[in-house]
């Protein structure tokens, strides 16, 4: 498809497991985001890519986070032991430019993660 | 700290009427900042942008304003209709080697026949 492709739509984990999710920015996007959306919340910013580069990653709210794009397309978020707060939606955004331009995010429709 | 606070936190309204959603903020120093609308179990949709210049844009029936000397935009939308339930975020984007966006928490819209 033309638009972010987000898998999976939905994650269940148990506390504790580890997680990897996956993302497919829109094909030549520069920008690539990921944010993290609580129940009635609006986005907070995780990390943001400039091709592969990881030029932010102020968001990522502890060590257990990591997330690459290793060939400046496709990019990974994973979360290493699990924890309830993790809980969330996981959405992920690509741009066609640079962040410094005015070009919108066009956004997937987020993983849902429930950790029991 | 940047902030983006929006009201109401949710509204409803009849269909056919009209309404308008308030966004303040404290980004510094500002770039530009846009509206997006998300749908339910969707991710958030651009509606427009504006840069410091702009003080509306319009798309279809949805018409933004922006005063940056109050740092105040606000989201109109006329003639609703039900599909246009969904929540409506505002997005500021500061400026400065590259760009950090800071979201609204969102306005919740339910459109009702």
């Amino acid at each position: 498809g033309a638009g972010v492709s987000q898998s999976p739509r939905y994650k269940v984990a148990k506390r504790g497991q580890d997680v990897a999710l996956r993302c497919d920015p829109i094909s030549g996007h520069v920008s690539l985001f990921w944010y993290q959306q609580a129940l009635g919340q609006g986005p907070e910013f995780l990390t943001y890519f400039q091709n592969e580069a990881q030029l932010d990653k102020s968001g990522l709210p502890s060590d257990r986070f990591f997330a690459e794009r290793p060939e400046g397309s496709v990019s990974t978020l994973k979360i290493q032991r699990t924890q309830q707060e993790d809980s969330a939606v996981y959405l992920c955004a690509s741009s066609l430019g640079y962040l410094g331009g005015n070009q919108p995010q066009h956004f997937g429709d987020g993983t849902r993660l429930s950790i029991l | 700290k940047n902030q983006v606070e929006q009201s109401p936190q949710s509204l409803i309204i009849l269909e056919g009427k009209n309404c308008t959603l308030q966004c303040n903020y404290t980004v510094s120093p500002f770039s530009n900042l846009r509206w997006y609308k998300q749908d339910t179990g969707r991710g958030p949709v651009s509606l427009t942008i504006m840069t410091f210049s702009e003080n509306t844009k319009s798309n279809g029936r949805y018409t933004a304003t922006l005063d940056a000397d109050t740092k105040q935009s606000s989201l109109h939308i006329t003639a609703s209709q039900l599909s246009d339930s969904a929540s409506y975020i505002c997005v500021v984007s500061a400026s400065g080697g590259y760009q950090k966006v800071t979201f609204g928490t969102g306005t919740k819209l339910q459109v009702i026949p």
